[in-house]
């Protein structure tokens, strides 16, 4: 089955302006979780949805936003973009995430570099 | 602060050597996991541990997690090229359900 899908792969943004990243879980997944990796913290828990609900949030500042939409389908934002947040950003999907346990399927990610 | 402390932090080795990998934290977790994480791609599940004491066997690689459930290790024989990748823990603890991620270690298997 088709894994985790997150587009785009690369892109290239300046200070201040927004992005929109996506991600199309493994059908059947209902939950989905987005991480910020970078070479200095690794990878950091920013936002989990379920069944369109934010369920957990990590401690980001609001300028990080997601969505999920009744296909399970997740977008995640970042507003008024800083220096500090180039990184990989991943996306994950499970069954069960929330219940302990549940294998995370991680999509390829989604490289921001911000000049 | 990071809950969990994975060491060493980079690790270049010839092809044929052993090795150990480390996953340190002072929580006690209710389930930890290993990911590979290779150059481009996301991380990939190796293997969850649950039971203090549990050790797994993955072919070539062997996976312990501690007794009190605070620490885990990941024991590579005769490491192979193919190893070559980011190797990340991950714990659930503190009645949290979601997963907290080591650092990672770096591996570098050298033909």
């Amino acid at each position: 089955k088709a894994g985790v899908t997150q587009t785009p792969r690369y892109l290239i943004k300046t200070r201040g302006q927004q992005v929109t990243l996506s991600c199309s879980p493994i059908s059947g997944h209902r939950s989905v979780s987005w991480y910020q990796q970078t070479p200095g913290q690794g990878l950091q828990f920013l936002f989990e949805y379920f069944s369109e609900t934010q369920r957990n949030k990590g401690n980001f500042p609001g300028r990080f936003s997601g969505r999920q939409f009744s296909n399970s389908r997740s977008e995640m934002n970042v507003s008024t973009l800083e220096l500090g947040d180039s990184a990989l950003y991943l996306c994950a999907s499970s069954l069960v995430m929330g219940q302990g346990s549940g294998e995370l399927f991680f999509g390829e990610g989604s490289r921001l570099t911000v000049l | 602060t990071q809950l969990l402390e994975q060491s060493p932090q980079f690790l270049s080795i010839q092809e044929g050597e052993n090795l150990t990998v480390y996953c340190n934290s002072s929580s006690v977790f209710s389930s930890l996991q290993w990911y590979r994480q290779e150059p481009g791609e996301g991380p990939v599940l190796l293997v969850t541990v649950v039971t203090g004491g549990e050790v797994k066997k993955l072919k070539r690689l062997t996976f312990q997690f501690g007794d009190a459930r605070k620490d885990s290790s990941l024991h590579i024989t005769a490491a192979q090229p193919g190893d070559t990748g980011l190797y990340l823990c991950a714990g659930e603890s503190g009645g949290s359900y979601i997963p907290t991620f080591g650092r990672g270690t770096s591996l570098i298997v050298h033909p």
